[in-house]
């Protein structure tokens, strides 16, 4: 059973570009959470989805970032005209219901 | 939502038995207490997850006193490969998240010496 998959590892992009994240959580879960980590900082929560639904995106920025789960395929996070402050590394996260989650490892997106 | 409390580091050396304390002194009634391990470059890593008392994996243990507002990790015998960052989770099973609205904090940097 494969574990939480993200990609790509890494992406870097240019001020004004957008980026797409994905990841494809493990099989049988269909909850799934976004975090976002600064250098030398703890992950912060942005979004928690269930299949085709935004559950709680209170640690959403209110611009340019989205996210969405289809009913097939993977969890996206998009981030549009992405600015130096996005450079971070986020981090997917699945689970079932009520059970622990499991992390990916994560895409680190540098903007030059 | 609960907060937790955490030292920023931690030293040990191999062998040594490390206990990390967290403090959630607001802690809910139905919120269970979970930690993570954290290496460079990775995501976080599930430990251990409890209510009360004292749990035990092959990983670790995990004791909560009766008025659950702090819990300790124990880890046995420590290695090098120990060396991470643990974090301290508190939060409750809130329509079915399990993440949703837990706060990570900086998390405690365990550096195990040879």
């Amino acid at each position: 059973n494969a574990g939480v998959m993200q990609n790509p590892r890494h992406l870097v992009r240019r001020r004004g570009q957008e980026a797409r994240l994905r990841c494809s959580p493990m099989k049988g879960h269909s909850h799934v959470y976004w975090y976002r980590q600064l250098p030398e900082e703890g992950l912060k929560f942005m979004v928690y989805l269930q299949k085709e639904n935004i559950i709680d995106e209170s640690g959403m920025p209110k611009e340019r970032f989205s996210a969405e789960f289809p009913k097939e395929g993977p969890s996206i996070l998009r981030i549009q005209q992405v600015v130096r402050g996005d450079s971070a590394a986020y981090f997917c996260a699945s689970s079932r219901m009520n059970t622990e989650a499991f992390f990916g490892q994560g895409t680190r997106l540098t903007v030059v | 939502l609960a907060k937790t409390t955490q030292p920023i580091s931690m030293d040990s050396y191999e062998g040594q038995e490390v206990n990390i304390t967290c403090s959630h002194n607001n802690i809910a009634t139905n919120d269970y207490i979970t930690w993570y391990q954290q290496f460079p470059s990775q995501g976080p890593r599930f430990i251990i997850q409890g209510y009360k008392t004292k749990v035990t994996n092959e990983v670790a243990s995990l004791f909560i006193p009766a008025d659950r507002k702090s819990s300790t990790l124990s880890l046995p015998r420590v290695s090098l490969s120990d060396t991470a960052v643990y974090y301290c989770l508190v939060g409750g099973l809130d329509r079915g998240s399990t993440l949703g609205r837990l706060y990570f904090g900086r998390g405690t940097q365990l550096t195990v010496w040879p």
